[in-house]
This record gives C-alpha cells, structure tokens and sequence, in this order.
C-alpha cells in the first residue's frame, strides 16, 4: 500500500500571498488530519476531515482553511501569508472510526519571506 | 489549563541500556494516549497506543504504560541502539474525537 504522500515537498512565499497544499490519503483511510508543526510550538492540530466534512478545528485563524474530496484526497489553503507560518505542514490519515494509529505524510516546508 | 508535557532535554544513552522517556498531562481524562517516533525532515511514526484500562502494553524492544492516578504515561526502549536515536513524542486524544494533542518531544541519543 503507498503511503501518505504530500505535495508539494517545499515551497518559498512571501508575505501575503497564499499557498494550497495537498495531501492523497492511504488508499481506503477516509478521515485526514492537518498539523502544523514549528520548533517553538511543536505539532498543532488544525483540522480533521472524514468524508468531505470537517469535523474537528484546532485554535488557528480563519487564514487556514481546509477541504475534502469525494475521493478523500484533502487540500489546506493559508491565505494572507505572514512569517510565522513557515512552518513544516503535515497531513495524516486513518481508517477507522475509532481514531486508532495516524499515518502521517512526510510534510511540505513551508518558508514565507 | 491543559497541558501535556515531556522533558524537553535530550536523553543522552549508552548502547544496550534502557530508555525511560516520560509524558505527563494535566487536566485531560484521555481515553487513550499514543507514542510516535520522528526523525529529522520526516513525518511522525505510529509506535503504540494505550487505552485508559490498560496499565501496560508492549512490542518487541518497547513497553508502555499508563497511570491514569498520575497522569503519566512512560516509554521504555530496552537493550536501545543507536538506530534508536530520535525524537519521541506522546499524543492524546481527550475526546476520542480524533483530535491528537501531542507533547513537545523528547529526543533520544543513544550512544555506541
């Protein structure tokens, strides 16, 4: 089975602009699961979705956004960049209900100058 | 507040000694708590989960427990090697709503 994978791997923007990242779940895992990790703050939860719905929000700002496919593959928007969101953005998926093991994907490094 | 807390120093071993990383929460009533490995550049690593009923569980080199009175969980790595040497982190879900709370991270050096 692949694993978690995420694009893209790094990416450079500057103040303002706004980024979209993506990640394909493990094949059959419905529920996806963000999580920004900084050396300061360590691994945050953003948001989870199952099913095209998001079911749980961690404490960011509304620049962060999220959203599901049908086919569960899942995208997260930043809008309005600023510096403290450079940051390592991981995205992991799990297959049951049960909230068991995470898989997670290898992450983009997002640096905003 | 909530808190979950690990040492944040680093955990410096010798080869073939046991690791003893230690998590500690306040104000969570989790009803499980997870332990993942992380290495530089990469995605974390399901190592085991441990339900509120269990006071113990283990996998090959490693054992975890978990004390609900103290609200501790501990992570051993018996018989370590240096392939060990990584950053563990614990992980709790205090409303079995999927929503991982995860600890700052110890890293662990083991030494040849």
């Amino acid at each position: 089975k692949a694993g978690v994978t995420q694009t893209p791997r790094y990416l450079i923007k500057t103040r303002g602009q706004q980024v979209t990242l993506s990640c394909s779940p493990i094949s059959g895992h419905r529920s996806v699961s963000w999580y920004q990790q900084t050396p300061g703050q360590g691994l945050q939860f953003l948001f989870e979705y199952f099913s095209e719905t998001q079911r749980n929000k961690g404490n960011f700002p509304g620049r962060f956004s999220g959203r599901q496919f049908s086919n569960s593959r899942s995208e997260m928007n930043v809008s309005t960049l600023e510096l403290g969101d450079s940051a390592l953005y991981l995205c992991a998926s799990t297959s049951s209900l049960t909230y068991n093991e995470q898989f997670f994907g290898p992450g983009t490094r997002l640096t905003v100058l | 507040s909530q808190k979950i807390e690990q040492n944040s120093e680093a955990l410096n071993i010798q080869e073939g000694k046991t690791a003893t990383l230690t998590c500690n929460y306040t104000n969570y009533s989790p009803a499980y708590l997870q332990w993942y490995r992380q290495d530089p550049g990469r995605g974390p690593v399901f190592l085991l989960l441990i339900r509120e009923n269990e006071k113990e569980k283990r996998k090959e080199r490693l054992k975890v427990t978990f004390d609900t009175t103290l609200k501790q969980s501990l992570f051993h790595i018996t018989a370590s090697q240096p392939a060990d040497s990584a950053t563990y982190l614990c992980a709790l879900d205090s409303s079995n709503t999927g929503k991982l709370i995860f600890g700052q991270g110890t890293t662990l050096q083991v030494k040849p």
